[in-house]
């Protein structure tokens, strides 16, 4: 009964492979992100899918690149993995007015270690 | 002139005390706020949100403050517990941009 589930949990890939996390929501939201958080905790919106469509995209590397099937699932791949993309990276969703709902609702995190 | 509390990254409390956690924001265009709680392992929590044309909320032992004037949130966690060691982020919301700009997160640490 999980509200939001993203695998793996962790990841860990030497540099330069292609990596894919997955992210499932079953709260009938219609906006999913994603987000990284670094070292510092800091957390920073990379992507915004309303409905399947793109809605945001934070000058995140074209290396970076998200997929969603269908409104509730939203997929990120990434291609030709560096050091510097190392970082917890939280999927989360929510209605499409979070002004309305309890904000958002997060995954519990994917960290990946790229060596 | 009005004292405002500065943002700390980390803040250290006694069980039972009160913890007061600050943040100020950005955008003075921004219609909601929320405060969420992030435990090790685990993906942020909502705890409470205020809209903008309110000053305070108050939740279950806790109290959100707003000053919009000087751009300032605070978080008032009540009767610290150790549950209550987390690190906690305000978030500032814009219905236009569809998206939440987090601030720097505050680690609380609750001493028995």
């Amino acid at each position: 009964d999980t509200a939001v589930s993203q695998t793996p949990k962790y990841l860990v890939t030497q540099m330069g492979n292609d990596k894919s996390i997955k992210c499932e929501q079953n709260l009938g939201h219609d906006t999913m992100y994603w987000y990284k958080q670094d070292s510092k905790k800091f957390l920073k919106i990379m992507f915004s899918y309303n409905n399947k469509e793109l809605i945001i995209n934070e000058t995140v590397p074209n290396r970076f690149s998200p997929k969603s099937p269908d409104k509730a699932h939203l997929n990120l791949h990434i291609n030709s993995l560096e050091l510097g993309d190392s970082a917890v990276y939280f999927c989360a969703s929510s209605q499409a007015d979070p002004g309305n709902s309890r904000g958002y609702t997060f995954g519990s995190g994917t960290r990946l270690t790229v060596v | 002139g009005e004292s405002v509390g500065l943002h700390l990254p980390t803040l250290s409390v006694q069980e039972g005390d009160n913890s007061i956690i600050n943040c100020a924001y950005s955008n003075s265009a921004s219609d909601y706020f929320i405060w969420y709680k992030q435990e090790s392992g685990k993906g942020p929590q909502f705890i409470i949100d205020i809209r903008s044309n309110m000053d305070k909320r108050q939740g279950q032992r806790v109290t959100v403050l707003l000053n919009k004037t000087v751009k300032h949130l605070s978080l008032q966690i009540a009767a610290t517990q150790p549950g209550d060691s987390a690190v906690y982020f305000c978030a500032e919301n814009m219905r236009a941009a569809g998206k939440s700009t987090f601030g720097d997160g505050t680690t609380l640490t609750v001493k028995p």
